[in-house]
């Protein structure tokens, strides 16, 4: 069965360090891959879209790469803030009845302490 | 500004009773879909709509109905609510299929 799997474990790090999250999945060929961060009690945020062509995606503070062999993404936030504790979800585009519909992960928190 | 605007964002109501959880965006996007969310469980699609008229199923369609009469507009029926759709509510729209998605605030729904 199709899967996407975050680690369901908080991930804790130190103000200035860089956070890594990963988003594997299984059984799905994604033609693109979409990353958003969601605030407690409110609705997710659009952050990145890569495309299954690009190995890596970049804006601001933030990277994006995509591994359609390992069929893995990972999402890299550098010089980390407090600011930036939060879920973040990957999400896939699938084909569902002849059309294509955006499944997401379950997410990871993301916390970051001064 | 450019929004999806769901009402209410808070709901408490009784078992059987029905009940619409609008969703408005102003944006002119093409797609817009629900999802709920669950402790554990994630955001799931219930349905989703390509454009006017046209709207399909996601993975947890029992119970739900919904419409797309106008572009802007995607309401969320429930004819017979149950404890179990007790939930977190999100509608969400984009320009295309596998473009990015703007979310609403949210509807926390409650039914007992």
């Amino acid at each position: 069965s199709q899967k996407i799997e975050q680690n369901s474990e908080a991930l804790n790090i130190q103000e200035g360090k860089t956070a890594t999250l990963t988003c594997n999945y299984t059984n799905y060929s994604p033609a693109y891959l979409q990353w958003y961060r969601q605030d407690p009690g409110r609705g997710p945020v659009f952050l990145l879209l890569i495309r299954e062509n690009e190995k890596e995606k970049r804006k601001e503070r933030l990277k994006v790469t995509f591994d359609t062999t390992l069929k893995q993404s990972l999402f890299h936030i550098t010089a980390s803030q407090p600011a930036d504790s939060a879920t973040y979800l990957c999400a896939l585009d699938r084909m569902n009845s002849g059309y294509s519909t955006l499944t997401f992960g379950k997410g990871t928190m993301l916390l970051v302490s001064p | 500004e450019a929004q999806v605007t769901q009402n209410p964002r808070y709901l408490i109501t009784v078992t059987g009773k029905k009940l619409t959880v609008t969703c408005s965006q102003n944006m002119n996007h093409e797609y817009m879909s629900w999802y709920r969310q669950d402790p554990g469980l994630g955001l799931r699609q219930i349905y989703y709509s390509m454009n006017v008229e046209v709207t399909d199923k996601g993975d947890v369609p029992e119970g739900y109905k919904v419409s797309r009469k106008e572009k802007r507009n995607f309401p969320l029926i429930l004819e017979s609510p149950s404890p179990n759709q007790t939930s977190l509510y999100f509608c969400a729209s984009s320009p295309q299929m596998n473009t990015e998605a703007f979310f609403g605030q949210g509807t926390r729904l409650t039914v007992v």
